[in-house]
C-alpha cells in the first residue's frame, strides 16, 4: 500500500520570506500524482499544486514551486514571499495513475509570522 | 469553476439516531465521488468510493452496513451514519471529478457531525 509521509506537524516563516515544507512517499508503481493540497480553518480542501510522476519537470503555480526526487520518493513545497492568507494546514497526497483515490499524509500546520 | 456543495455543514445528533449528509456537483456530472473521514487534527482517510448506479466500494475497516452511501445521480451522493454514536463524531468531507477531461477533484466543504 501507498503511504505519505510528512515529518513536520508545525512550521513557522516570516512574512515575505521562503518556506518549504517536506513530503515523502512510498510506493511500487512507475506511474502516478502527487498533490499539494491546503486546509485553512474553513477546512475547504484547496488544491495548491499537482505533479504527474512521468514528467521530470518541476510543477509551478505562481509562487508555489514542488521539488520533485522520483528516486529518492521526495516532493517538496517550496512556498516563495509566503503571505499572510497562506496560513494553513497543508497536506502531501498520492494517486496512482488512472485511479483517483488519495492518500494523505498527516499535514503540515503553516504559520505566517507578520 | 467547479462547485461541490456538501449538506448540511454541520449536524448535532442524538446516539442511535441516523443522520444523511449530501454531496452534490453543482455545474458538472460525477460518476465517481469519494467519501473521507477527518478526525481532529489529523489527516484525511478515504472511507468509500461512490459508484453512480452501482454499489460504492469501502476501505478497509469502514463498516458499510454503517455507512451507506447511495449515489443515485451523476451530481448527488449521500453517506448515511446510521445509529450513530459519539466515537462517529468527525469531519466528512467528499470529492469529486467532472468526468469529461482531465480536471482535478473538487471537495465540498466538509460536514461537521457531533454525536451526543
Amino acid at each position: 500500500a501507498q503511504t505519505v509521509t510528512q515529518s513536520q506537524p508545525e512550521m513557522s516563516v516570516q512574512e515575505a520570506e521562503t518556506v518549504t515544507l517536506s513530503c515523502t512517499y512510498d510506493t511500487s508503481e512507475s506511474d502516478y500524482y502527487l498533490f499539494w493540497y491546503k486546509q485553512p480553518p474553513s477546512r475547504q480542501m484547496i488544491l495548491v499544486i499537482r505533479q504527474e510522476a512521468y514528467k521530470q519537470q518541476n510543477a509551478t503555480e505562481n509562487r508555489f514551486s514542488v521539488n520533485f526526487q522520483k528516486a529518492a520518493k521526495s516532493f517538496s513545497l517550496k512556498i516563495s514571499d509566503s503571505q499572510l492568507g497562506d496560513a494553513a494546514m497543508y497536506f502531501c497526497a498520492y494517486s496512482d495513475f488512472g485511479n483517483e483515490k488519495l492518500t494523505f499524509g498527516t499535514g503540515t500546520r503553516l504559520t505566517i509570522i507578520p | 469553476g467547479a462547485v461541490v456543495s456538501q449538506h448540511p455543514s454541520w449536524v448535532i445528533c442524538k446516539s442511535g439516531t441516523s443522520v444523511k449528509i449530501e454531496c452534490r456537483s453543482l455545474d458538472f456530472q460525477a460518476t465517481t465521488m469519494f467519501w473521507y473521514r477527518q478526525f481532529p487534527k489529523q489527516s484525511l482517510m478515504l472511507m468509500a468510493t461512490s459508484n453512480e448506479g452501482s454499489k460504492a466500494t469501502y476501505e478497509q475497516g469502514v463498516e458499510k452496513d454503517k455507512f451507506l452511501i447511495n449515489h443515485a445521480s451523476l451530481t448527488l451522493s449521500t453517506l448515511t451514519v446510521t445509529s450513530a454514536h459519539p466515537e462517529d463524531s468527525s469531519f466528512y468531507i467528499c470529492s469529486a471529478r467532472d468526468r469529461r477531461g482531465n480536471s482535478p477533484l473538487h471537495f465540498g466543504n466538509g460536514t461537521r457531525l457531533t454525536v451526543t
